[in-house]
């Protein structure tokens, strides 16, 4: 049973639009999402985080917003530049007692940029 | 800034072989895990550990061991390699809960 989906596997995006990523997810017990960017060949590079007491959290060109009703997460890319053109995960951990938290991972959307 | 090594890019091994994918973080950081990726099925946890010599499963530790004897090392173990977990194998440390995991360049294994 996956619980964090990426539903869109690809997404194409002209430079200087706006890209929107989607998530979903449904443990309600998570507390704590994260976006990760990655290029072929290299490790998953952190973005930006949210966590569950909040409904926006802002860096840069960088937007996440969480619906937590919804259970749905988005990251906002504005403007697009051709930098951007990765595999984007999304991710959500939550508080089990222990003295960690794994990620639970989507599996990806690969946006593309155009120039 | 965090670095975190895994010792080789690359590996490839024999069914059968044992074999060790070996990190190391620089941070001081308590928390270290193992993922693999692969195609349309994300990053899945396969074991992390939270201090020295402890150890946790995560998603799909079938297959693997872990060994964590100092703090800035985690060491993954496939007792007995097979061509199922032919992978990229990456490595990510944290500090504290719910903090930024940082990730390793990976090591692309496969098994023949």
């Amino acid at each position: 049973d996956q619980q964090v989906k990426q539903n869109s596997p690809s997404l194409s995006v002209q430079e200087g639009r706006i890209s929107i990523l989607n998530c979903d997810y449904t443990n309600s017990m998570f507390d704590y999402f994260l976006w990760y960017k990655k290029y072929p060949a290299e490790g998953p590079t952190f973005l930006i985080s949210i966590s569950s007491i909040k409904d926006k959290n802002e860096d840069g060109r960088f937007t996440v917003f969480l619906n937590k009703s919804a259970k749905h997460l988005s990251l906002h890319i504005v403007p697009s530049q051709p930098g951007d053109s990765a595999v984007y995960f999304c991710a959500a951990s939550f508080y089990s007692g222990g003295g960690a938290d794994g990620l639970t991972f989507g599996k990806g959307t690969h946006l593309i940029i155009q120039p | 800034d965090v670095k975190v090594t895994q010792s080789s890019r690359y590996l490839v091994k024999r069914t059968g072989e044992k074999v060790f994918l070996e990190c190391v973080q620089d941070m001081d950081h308590e928390n270290m895990f193992w993922y693999r990726q692969d195609p349309g099925l994300g990053l899945r946890l396969i074991y992390f550990s939270y201090d020295v010599k402890m150890k946790e499963k995560g998603d799909i530790p079938e297959g693997y061991s872990v060994s964590r004897e100092k703090k800035e090392r985690f060491s993954l173990i496939l007792e007995s390699a097979s061509t199922n977990q032919t992978s990229m194998y990456l490595c990510a440390s944290s500090f504290g809960r719910g903090n930024i995991q940082y990730f390793g360049a990976g090591t692309r294994l496969s098994v023949l």
